[in-house]
């Protein structure tokens, strides 16, 4: 069975601190996609990355990157110097099956304090 | 704005009644998914349609159904309201309905049951 897991429920940090957002993927799966959302007080849910299975590559976009590491079945997410408009409910998703219906983690909630 | 439109963006029932939650995709997308936002299950998937026909079915009660039109748009029927629907209905839409796709989500269509 697959299982997602997002350790850690809240975290508060003041303006301009790095913050990383813990995730991890148990599957039997070899091939897989892993996808990052976020959700801000207003409700939406924005798209911010997807990796697969066969990429360990990390990646940067602005102050924004992504950690994948196959071997501990991690996907972490890393704010460099927060914003307070960083503050929301960060998700990570992987894709269940072939159709890519998403299973969300429970989520973490991200306070960004000036 | 991720191109994806949910109507109506609230709505407010009676127990027993029935309800119709519109989505329109992206433009060019083809596979629509619905998911379920509540506080005691988190985000669920509960259906997805790919051109028409249903692709895959999760967390979805029978009290509740699915279509997609040829125009690509499609509605959520979620009938016999009890006090536990209310919740934030999402629709996401992607190119094809397969993994490896992100999805793009609506804003939500947030159902209260009085």
């Amino acid at each position: 069975a697959q299982k997602v897991t997002q350790a850690q429920t809240e975290i508060s940090v003041v303006e301009k601190e790095d913050v990383t957002l813990d995730c991890v993927y148990e599957t039997r799966d070899t091939t897989y996609y892993l996808f990052w959302y976020k959700q801000p007080p207003s409700g939406e849910l924005v798209f911010l990355i997807r990796r697969n299975s066969f990429d360990e590559q990390n990646e940067i976009s602005g102050r924004y990157s992504w950690n994948f590491q196959k071997s501990t079945s991690s996907f972490n997410f890393t704010i460099t110097a927060s914003q307070v408009v960083d503050s929301a409910v960060y998700f990570c998703a992987p894709t269940k099956g072939s159709q890519g219906n998403l299973i969300f983690g429970k989520g973490t909630k991200l306070s960004v304090k000036p | 704005d991720s191109g994806v439109t949910q109507t109506p963006k609230h709505l407010i029932t009676a127990t027993g009644q029935r309800v119709t939650l519109r989505c329109s995709p992206r433009s060019g997308d083809l596979s629509v998914y619905w998911y379920q936002q509540s506080l005691d299950q988190g985000l669920q998937f509960l259906i997805q349609y790919y051109n028409g026909e249903e692709r895959a079915k999760g967390n979805i009660l029978e009290r509740f159904s699915a279509q997609q039109f040829p125009d690509l748009h499609s509605e959520l029927n979620l009938s016999s309201l009890e006090l536990g629907d209310s919740a934030l209905y999402f629709c996401a839409s992607s190119p094809r309905g397969v993994s490896s796709y992100e999805q793009y989500f609506g804003p939500g269509t947030r159902l209260t049951v009085t």
